[in-house]
């Protein structure tokens, strides 16, 4: 079974830190993703990864960055939290053949007070 | 851009019963993917069903099967003899297969909460 595995379930942070959300996988797949997922809103991609360095936006990139320095982990920084970025973070990842799947982390909640 | 709405917030159901949920997306596209997500209350995201447009047979998923109407742009989910663990937030996901989505990128319905009643 795919497992990722995302660092925190829970984590309180204040505003104006630097905010460090990890996510690692184990089945050595190429793509991860990093969305967000907000009542009535669904599930927004902020960044995705293809490639180990490699990076694009997603259709909410503004506030947040990411690195990929391996290819099972992918970090979401937030570069000076605010608390409009309190809200679930989801970590995905998957293969780039076509009916691949995603598949998913626990999810972080993050606060920021 | 690819657009998915759910216009069901909130579902329910009674156990042994049937369900619907609806869905429906716009894309130029010809050729995509789309799939339903399950998210209990766990929180991980777990995939329910999948559709490759250019077959023209509905899946299948044990209780789970999908009405899937190309020209409406239409993919709903139905979840027949429902159980209390089909409790959980739905997703409908659409990915193409072009451009960024090559790479896996799926854009993602609001959601449908859907309760089991017993």
């Amino acid at each position: 079974d795919v497992k990722v595995t995302q660092s925190s379930r829970y984590l309180v942070k204040r505003t104006g830190e630097k905010v460090f959300l990890e996510c690692v996988q184990d089945m050595d797949h190429e793509n991860m993703f990093w969305y967000r997922q907000d009542p009535g809103l669904g599930l927004r991609l902020i960044y995705f990864s293809y490639d180990v360095k490699m990076k694009e936006k997603g259709d909410i990139p503004e506030g947040y960055s990411v690195s990929r320095e391996k290819k099972e982990r992918f970090s979401l920084i937030l570069e000076s939290a605010s608390t409009n970025q309190t809200s679930m973070y989801l970590c995905a990842s998957g293969l780039s053949a076509r009916n691949q799947p995603q598949h998913f982390g626990d999810g972080t909640r993050l606060s920021i007070l | 851009a690819q657009t998915v709405t759910q216009s069901q917030p909130e579902m329910s159901v009674q156990e042994a019963e049937t369900v619907t949920l609806s869905c429906t997306y716009d894309t130029s596209e010809s050729d995509y993917y789309l799939f339903w997500y399950k998210q209990p209350p766990s929180r991980q995201m777990i995939l329910v069903i999948r559709q490759e447009a250019y077959k023209q047979q509905n899946a299948t998923e044990n209780r789970f099967s999908v009405n899937f109407q190309k020209a409406a742009k239409s993919f709903s989910l139905k979840i027949s003899d429902s159980q209390l663990g089909d409790a959980a937030m739905y997703f409908c996901a659409y990915r193409g297969l072009t451009g960024g989505t090559s790479y896996g990128k799926l854009t993602f319905g609001q959601g449908t909460i859907l309760t089991v009643h017993p």
